[in-house]
């Protein structure tokens, strides 16, 4: 079964600290997103990657393909950052869509 | 650009009725998505459409039907509602199965 974990589930931390959300999957994919979700409920999308390193202003994304692995980092966290950040992948074949994880609820405290 | 856009946001309905989630994107994207998101769990896909006319079943599609009449229209109907597809619904696309997806709002459907 094609799986997505995600680490931690839950993240609190203080302001203008180093945070690192981690994703690994099961088998190939063709793609990783990261998206975040607002507490209103919106999903934006924040990076798809399928090799290396991409980065976003206080944001960076890393993926090692042979590990099967992802790391999200934020750097000098804000209270802003808050939010609950999602890993989904796209296991190639068809265009089936993403699989989710569960998602890594981030509180950064004042 | 209004990207995507859902309706209705908020909707209760009785168990055994019927109603028709809309999603609308004005990207020109050929790649549309239903998923549905429950407490605690990861979003899961319902169908997608990779252009107009053509549709597909992913990983919980019981329970719902789609269409793809044109690019930018890809409403989701619920026959029969039940419990169970108490949930919030999002829409998304994407230019390609390659591409970042957008996201509509979503909308928050309470089955009673």
């Amino acid at each position: 079964k094609n799986e997505v974990e995600q680490s931690p589930q839950n993240l609190t931390a203080q302001e203008g600290e180093f945070i690192t959300i981690n994703c690994s999957y099961s088998v190939g994919i063709s793609a990783l997103h990261w998206l975040q979700q607002h507490p209103g409920g919106g999903i934006v999308s924040l990076f798809m990657l399928s090799s290396g390193k991409k980065k976003h202003g206080r944001l960076i994304a890393t993926i090692n393909i042979q590990e099967k692995h992802s790391s999200l980092h934020i750097t000098a966290s804000h209270p802003r950052d808050s939010a609950v950040y999602i890993c989904a992948v796209s296991f190639g074949g068809g265009a089936d869509g993403l699989t989710f994880g569960k998602g890594t609820h981030l509180i950064i405290q004042p | 650009n209004a990207g995507v856009t859902q309706t209705p946001k908020f909707r209760i309905l009785k168990i055994g009725q019927s109603m028709t989630l809309q999603c609308t994107q004005d990207m020109n994207h050929n790649y549309m998505y239903w998923y549905r998101q429950d407490p605690g769990m990861g979003l899961k896909l319902i169908y997608y459409s990779v252009g107009a006319g053509i549709t597909d079943k992913g990983e919980v599609p019981n329970g719902y039907n789609v269409s793809r009449s044109t690019t930018e229209d890809f409403p989701l109907r619920l026959e029969l509602a039940a419990p169970s597809q108490t949930s919030v619904y999002f829409c998304a696309s994407s230019k390609t199965r390659f591409n970042e997806q957008f996201f509509g709002p979503g909308t928050r459907l309470t089955v009673l």
